[in-house]
Formats: structure tokens, C-alpha cells, sequence
């Protein structure tokens, strides 16, 4: 089974902090992407990495930052948190090849105060 | 760009009812369609996923979808709703670089 772990399932921080969220999947897959969730927005791509040291921006990659130093490992960084920030950000992975599909961790819930 | 236009924020059916959520794509290449489902703080679980061999996908937990592609539609279905299809569900359309866009959601309820 493709397993996808997040570091932590809630965090509370305060506005100007450096925040890192880790995700790390099991599969060996190439692609891993950095959501975040809000209601009624659905989920919107921060980053995504297709190989190890390479990233490109997704819709909203204002504020963040991103780290893909190995094939397993792909961490979000907020440099300074700010309270806007505060939503649920989801990890996910994908392989090279097949059809696409993604395959997710279990979030975590960040409130910056 | 891919979009996908979820109709209906909430979806409310009794236990045993018909469900069906509604999800429409745009997309200038034929797709690969997604379901995910959502239970409560947790993370998507892939629901099923169309990739042009079969336009009706079975899925997990009793689900269906039908890709129309006259109507750019991939409406998912269940015959009768249990009391655990309670959650949040999302359409997907894929992108290239294996990128998903994602609707914005439905959330079904159930009532007894």
C-alpha cells in the first residue's frame, strides 16, 4: 500500500514564525506535490517537485517555499507565517508513469495566531 | 487550462436513497478523470478514475461514475447511500506533469 506521512496532523504557530511541514512517501515516486485546502475553495497547488532539487510553482506559491533534498522527502516552508496562512495543507505523490492519479497523506491543520 | 465545475457545495440524501454528485470538466485533450472522498480530518482517498477504457468506472464502497464526453460530465453515483458516505467528495481532471486541478467539492450528507 503507497504510504504518505506528514510530520504533524496540528500545529499552532504565531505570525512571523518560520513554519517547515515535511511529507515523505514510501513508493519511490518522482512526483510529489504541497496542497492547501480552504472550504469552498477546494484544493489549490502550492509547489510541486517532479525529481530530487527540482521544483516549479503551482497557483499559489506566494509566501512559500519549498525543499526536495531526497527522492522521498518533500518539505513546505512558510518563511514567515502570517494568519492568512492558517488552512489545511496536504502532501501528495504521484508516479512518472500510469494514469495521474495522486495518492495523499493525512494533512495537517496549521492555525497561525 | 483544465477546469472542473463541481454543481452543489451540499448534497443531502436520506439512508438507502440514491446518491449522485455532480462534477463537469473542461479539458482540450481527452482526460483522466478522478473521484476522491474526504472523511473528516483526514487526508483524499482515490474513489475511482476514468482513463478511456471503460466510460462506466466501478469504484470503491459501491460508487460508479459515467464519463459523458458529449456532455463534458463524470457524475459519480451510488444505487442506495449508507450512514458512512458521509464525507466530503472531489472531482479531478489531470494536467500535464501528472498535476491534478481539483473541483471544489461536494459535501453529502446522510441522514437515517
Amino acid at each position: 500500500d503507497v504510504k504518505v506521512t506528514q510530520s504533524s496532523r496540528y500545529l499552532v504557530k504565531r505570525t512571523g514564525e518560520k513554519v517547515f511541514l515535511e511529507c515523505v512517501q514510501d513508493m519511490d515516486h518522482e512526483n510529489m506535490f504541497w496542497y492547501r485546502q480552504d472550504p469552498g475553495l477546494g484544493l489549490r497547488l502550492i509547489y510541486f517537485s517532479y525529481d530530487v532539487k527540482m521544483k516549479e510553482k503551482g497557483d499559489i506559491p506566494e509566501g512559500y517555499s519549498v525543499s526536495r533534498e531526497k527522492k522521498e522527502r518533500f518539505s513546505l516552508i512558510l518563511e514567515s507565517a502570517s494568519t492568512n496562512q492558517t488552512s489545511m495543507y496536504l502532501c501528495a505523490e504521484a508516479g512518472a508513469g500510469g494514469f495521474h492519479e495522486q495518492f495523499f497523506g493525512p494533512g495537517t491543520r496549521l492555525t497561525v495566531l | 487550462a483544465q477546469s472542473v465545475t463541481q454543481l452543489g457545495s451540499h448534497v443531502s440524501v436520506s439512508e438507502g436513497a440514491l446518491v449522485l454528485l455532480r462534477c463537469n470538466y473542461s479539458s482540450s485533450v481527452p482526460p483522466y478523470l478522478f473521484w476522491y472522498v474526504q472523511y473528516p480530518n483526514q487526508g483524499l482517498q482515490l474513489l475511482l478514475k476514468y482513463t478511456s477504457a471503460a466510460t462506466l468506472v466501478k469504484g470503491i464502497n459501491g460508487f460508479e461514475a459515467e464519463f459523458k464526453k458529449s456532455e463534458t460530465s463524470f457524475h459519480l453515483t451510488k444505487p442506495s447511500a449508507h450512514m458512512s458516505d458521509a464525507a466530503e467528495y472531489f472531482c479531478a481532471v489531470s494536467e500535464g506533469f501528472q498535476k491534478l486541478v481539483f473541483g471544489t467539492g461536494t459535501r453529502l450528507l446522510v441522514s437515517p
